[in-house]
């Protein structure tokens, strides 16, 4: 158990919604970081945040974007889902310190989304 | 680029040896990982080696780090059935975010 968790489980939605995912950060972490996993892949980085604001970028459109808030917890929104969108959606904490990041990330245990 | 590869599948025998390979592409990677994931399940931490280290040992574990050649590998001693999952390599090569593999899936039969 990591203490990382995320809600909810699993999530069906159709083509063109838009969806909300959240994650709770470690006890003591400072930064959280979304990863989408494709059936059969590994973990492709989204996004990082850290003291409220997004600290790197992977290529992803920006229709996914998110928030941190002032306790460390995180949300991913997609709009205007596409079937290619169905994945694992993971977070991961992690403790940046006096702004100097690499520490090792540990993941909660996933989001799974199906887009019909 | 960025680019880190696996081999996709081992089979082994319980109670022998896994060794999962992976080649990675960017040397200023600080430090190099290993994840477990069981299906259905996240990401589990399994290790790490710190790039100027050539070998970490960790009970049944051992990595083992070419820096020079880029390759990492994760040995298994002992294999049992619940080591049963699929393993990624993972670099860092910024400090945002971790760069993974494909993955190995680990079977062992009794």
């Amino acid at each position: 158990e990591t203490g990382v968790t995320q809600s909810p489980t699993h999530l069906i939605k159709t083509r063109g919604q838009q969806v909300t995912l959240r994650c709770s950060s470690q006890s003591g972490h400072n930064t959280v970081s979304w990863y989408q996993q494709a059936l059969g892949q590994g973990p492709q980085f989204i996004f990082q945040y850290y003291r409220e604001e997004e600290n790197g970028r992977g290529n992803f459109p920006p229709r996914f974007s998110g928030l941190q808030f002032p306790n460390y917890s995180s949300e991913l929104n997609v709009n205007a889902l596409e079937l290619d969108d169905s994945a694992l959606y993971l977070c991961a904490s992690s403790l940046a310190q006096r702004g100097v990041f690499g520490e090792t990330q540990y993941f909660g245990p996933g989001t799974r989304l199906l887009v019909l | 680029g960025e680019d880190v590869e696996q081999s996709l599948f081992l089979s082994v025998r319980e109670g022998d040896s896994s060794v999962i390979n992976c080649t990675y592409t960017d040397s200023s990677s600080t430090y190099l990982y290993w994840y477990k994931q069981e299906p259905g399940a996240g990401l589990q931490l399994l290790t790490y080696i710190f790039s100027n280290m050539d070998m970490k040992q960790d009970q049944r574990l051992t990595v083992l780090l070419n820096k020079k050649d880029k390759h990492l590998s994760l040995r298994i001693a002992d294999t049992q059935t619940g080591d049963s999952a699929i393993y990624f390599c993972a670099e860092s090569p910024n400090t945002d975010k971790l760069i993974f593999g494909t993955g190995t899936r680990l079977q062992v039969f009794p």
